[in-house]
């Protein structure tokens, strides 16, 4: 099992552009994330999605989109990059619901710079 | 709202030394306290994890201590090792039941270095 993979690895935008990053799982996960990485502050939620076809908000949403078409993968989209954005993107999945405490597989990350 | 406040910020410890990371949370409602580890250039990975009915849980050289009356909790690093050297993250969660759906809130990490 490959877990959790992320294309790209890297990324360099220029402000305005646009991108999506992809996230994969093949674990039968139920639960998908998108957290950003920033030094001295964490990781924090942009959004998250409890199924295929589900989305939701997470604690810093704005200037990024999401989808989940297919229960495997979860895209992340910024439609107009800025440089704000520059960080350290990781996506992570989740044993099915029903499970009290579910542990977080986290992929490689996609380090992305907005110049 | 940094919901978890972690420190230190970066912890430098010889071999064999004890390494000691601590986390305070605000949220009564979490019941959950999970650590993640994280080496340079890979995603955070599970270390060990407690639920607030137990006031200490040890894996190898990892425990954790829990003390919920003062809404805190420390991971500590026995006979701490090169290999350990690595970014810790303390979360907390609510679960994964309701509409909480399994979501963490991390602490801001802590850059542990091992001096061999």
């Amino acid at each position: 099992n490959a877990g959790v993979t992320q294309t790209p690895k890297f990324r360099v935008l220029k402000t305005g552009q646009s991108m999506t990053l992809l996230c994969a799982q093949d674990m039968n996960h139920e639960y998908m994330y998108w957290y950003r990485q920033d030094p001295g502050m964490g990781l924090r939620l942009i959004h998250y999605s409890v199924g295929e076809g589900t989305t939701a908000k997470g604690e810093v949403p704005d200037g990024y989109n999401v989808s989940r078409l297919k229960k495997q993968n979860f895209l992340l989209g910024l439609e107009s990059a800025a440089p704000s954005q520059t960080s350290v993107y990781f996506c992570a999945s989740s044993l099915p619901s029903g499970r009290l405490y579910n542990e977080q597989f986290f992929g490689p990350g996609t380090r992305l710079t907005v110049l | 709202q940094q919901q978890v406040k972690q420190s230190p910020q970066s912890l430098i410890v010889q071999k064999g030394g004890i390494s000691i990371i601590n986390c305070a949370y605000e949220n009564t409602a979490f019941d959950y306290f999970p650590w993640y580890q994280q080496f340079p250039g890979k995603g955070p990975a599970l270390l060990i994890a407690i639920r607030p009915d137990v006031s200490e849980k040890k894996e190898g050289r990892f425990t954790i201590s829990f003390n919920k009356s003062a809404k805190q909790f420390s991971l500590h690093i026995m006979d701490s090792q090169p290999g350990d050297s690595a970014t810790y993250f303390c979360a907390a969660s609510t679960g994964a039941g309701g509409t909480s759906y399994g979501k963490l809130t991390f602490g801001q990490g802590t850059i542990l270095t091992v001096h061999p």
